[in-house]
């Protein structure tokens, strides 16, 4: 299997601009996740989905997050406009869960690198 | 705030030494997990610990969990230069909560 997969690996834009991240999950998971990664923060849980369906986007910090999942092979999570304060790694994770309240294992992509000057 | 304190935040040690990484809550979750990140990389899965005074054993690595389920640590036997990284434990209250990191360094 090749993993979760994640584009672009890096970004540099200025402020402003609109920034479009992409995630295809491992196939056959049903819940799928978005992190951010700083310094500062550690590792954040913006929001997931399960079966395709946002469950929680509790962490995502304002409105210029949002995040979608169209099919179970792709989602998206744009940041419009973006501000310095973004530049951070974004994770996309997937799992399958299999009963509610169940372990699972995450599996991460590598991640996109995002700097907004 | 993060629910989960890690200690140390950093730890630099010579090959074949030992360490040990704390994590510690004052919340209780039904498991807690350990990850380790390497540079450019995204966390990858060591262990996940579920039950109150579970010890589990990854070859050189051993997982402990406290008996109240707030706490474990992660403990490396003569480290070598492969176990440098990041080690993140997470704690899983129906979604994972991660602690700050500690980022061992093992020296050749």
């Amino acid at each position: 299997d090749a993993g979760v997969i994640q584009s672009p690996r890096h970004e540099v834009t200025e402020m402003g601009q609109e920034v479009t991240l992409r995630c295809k999950p491992i196939s056959g998971h049903n819940s799928l996740f978005w992190y951010r990664q700083t310094m500062m923060r550690g590792l954040e849980l913006l929001i997931y989905f399960n079966n395709n369906v946002p469950i929680d986007d509790s962490g995502m910090p304002e409105d210029r997050f949002s995040a979608k999942m169209p099919n179970a092979s792709f989602s998206t999570l744009k940041i419009q406009p973006s501000e310095p304060r973004d530049s951070a790694v974004y994770f996309c994770a997937s799992s399958l869960l299999l009963l509610a309240g169940g372990q699972e294992t995450q599996y991460f992509g590598p991640g996109t690198r995002l700097l907004v000057l | 705030t993060q629910l989960l304190e890690q200690s140390p935040q950093f730890l630099s040690i010579q090959e074949g030494e030992n360490l040990t990484v704390y994590c510690n809550s004052s919340s209780v979750f039904s498991s807690l997990q350990w990850y380790r990140q390497e540079p450019g990389e995204g966390p990858v899965l060591l262990v996940t610990v579920v039950t109150g005074g579970e010890v589990k054993k990854l070859k050189r690595l051993t997982f402990q969990f406290g008996d109240a389920r707030k706490d474990s640590s992660l403990h490396i036997t003569a480290a070598q230069p492969g176990d440098t990284g990041l080690y993140l434990c997470a704690g899983d209250d129906y979604k994972l909560s991660f602690g700050a990191g500690t980022t061992v360094t093992v020296r050749a």
